[in-house]
């Protein structure tokens, strides 16, 4: 079965760091661009991240340039997401999103289920 | 940074009826438009890609159109798994931006 599962989230300080991890199976991480999207509480989606299938070319949202860091393991078929210096307004379920052949161009047609970080003091 | 406009933001509407929820990108994006459909609690599911073309499951009741800086998703006839979220996202360019949403409500 082709899925993604993502790991990592919890509550942290205001400042503080997490890393997020999305392991992919059924299918080659290596064949697709990968993104993460973001939805605070109640609130809509919000593209935070994306990265090419080598891991040449990253991409952020500027609300997380800087703090940010999206990478890939191609060889564990895993992908990253590296958090540093949280904000309360990062608080938000954070979905990794298969994309297509590059990181803009393509459709998400696989999303994990999800995990929530929260930031609060 | 492409910004994606859509309405209306909430829609109530009975079984049966006919919807449509508009999109308009802030620049031309031609044809990289898809649409997700979202329930509370669950992850986003693809609905049409390429702006018409619907993805392999998704009910036939679901149809795209658009091109350039407008597009729309119209529901033929409204069932009741329908009543979601829906977004419309450009694939035009990174950052992939979506719309904000549209609520659509059992009336």
């Amino acid at each position: 079965e082709v899925q993604l599962l993502e790991s990592g989230g919890g509550l942290v300080q205001p400042g503080g760091s997490l890393r997020l991890s999305c392991a992919a199976s059924g299918f080659s991480l290596s064949d697709y661009a990968m993104t993460w999207v973001r939805q605070a509480p109640g609130k809509g989606l919000g593209w935070v991240s994306g990265i090419s299938r080598s891991g040449d070319d990253t991409f952020y949202a500027d609300s997380v340039k800087g703090r940010f860091t999206i990478s890939r393991d191609n060889s564990k078929n895993t992908l990253y997401l590296q958090m540093n210096s949280l904000r309360a307004e990062d608080t938000a379920v954070f979905y990794c999103a298969r994309g297509g052949l590059t990181v803009a161009r393509g459709a998400f047609d696989i999303w994990g289920q999800g995990t929530m970080v929260t930031v609060s003091s | 940074d492409i910004q994606m406009t859509q309405s209306p933001s909430s829609l109530s509407a009975s079984v049966g009826d006919r919807v449509t929820i508009t999109c308009r990108a802030s620049q031309t994006i031609s044809s990289y438009l898809n649409w997700y459909q979202q329930k509370p609690g669950k992850a986003p599911k693809v609905l049409i890609y390429a702006a018409s073309s619907l993805k392999s499951g998704v009910p036939s009741r679901f149809t795209g159109s658009g091109s350039g800086t407008d597009f729309t998703l119209t529901i033929s006839s409204l069932q009741p798994e329908d009543f979601a979220t829906y977004y419309c996202q450009q694939t035009y360019s990174a950052p992939c931006s979506f719309g904000q949403g549209t609520k659509l409500e059992i009336k």
